[in-house]
């Protein structure tokens, strides 16, 4: 256990579910992450959150929506995927010092692997 | 702007061989750089890291050292197991983002 906990952790979806992915850490971090990783691509950092206020989206489809009412929480839900959003979702958390540098790395979650059919 | 770049694997050893994965990095200012590794069905987890110039990482037998003056952050351990099949991520911290390069899958054989 690495302090990060995601559920589930396999999920499969039609195209026309709504379902929610669920990250939670108690490491006292202050920065969540979501991040997609699939087959033959780099990771890819969907949302990040500092201090519970979303700071980055980097040109994520809306179909994805990430929610986070507290520092220890992070949802990411999800409706009318598509097929090539099969992958493995991972959440990560740090602790940022306040000039927002993160220099203790990024603990990450074992993933939600997500199947859309 | 700040990017990672690994050597594309797979890289195939034999157990007790000697392994290198080559990292080098772009960036500005002055970035914590950072080893990740992910066993197969599990999310990455921190091998080891360096957070100036000269450091060197270690753990469980890899080592690290964070070059400034080739922008490198080269992954080594002296004899490898079956265990350390894996992909191995460099990755660089700058201000507040994580970025990692593409990974290399590194294959130990009995």
């Amino acid at each position: 256990e690495t302090g990060v906990t995601q559920t589930p952790r396999h999920l499969v979806m039609g195209m026309t579910n709504k379902k929610s992915l669920k990250c939670e850490q108690h490491l006292g971090h202050n920065a969540m992450y979501w991040y997609k990783q699939s087959a033959k691509k780099p990771l890819e950092l969907m949302f990040v959150y500092s201090l519970e206020e979303r700071v980055e989206n980097n040109s994520v489809p809306s179909r994805f929506s990430p929610e986070c009412p507290n520092s220890s929480h992070l949802f990411l839900h999800l409706h009318t995927l598509q097929p090539e959003d099969s992958a493995l979702y991972l959440c990560a958390s740090s602790l940022q010092n306040p000039s927002g540098q993160g220099i203790y790395g990024y603990t990450f979650g074992s993933g939600t692997r997500l199947t859309v059919v | 702007g700040n990017s990672v770049t690994q050597m594309e694997g797979p890289v195939t050893l034999s157990e007790e061989a000697f392994l290198t994965i080559n990292c080098t990095y772009t960036a500005t200012g002055y970035p914590s750089l950072f080893w990740y590794v992910q066993y197969p069905g599990e999310g990455l987890q921190l091998l080891l890291k360096a957070t100036k110039a000269d450091d060197k990482g270690s753990n469980k037998g890899f080592e690290a050292t964070y070059r400034k003056e080739t922008t490198s952050f080269h992954l080594e351990k002296g004899s490898v197991q079956v265990s350390d099949s894996a992909v191995y991520f460099c990755a660089l911290h700058n201000t507040d983002k994580l970025i990692f390069g593409t990974g290399t899958r590194l294959q130990v054989f009995p």
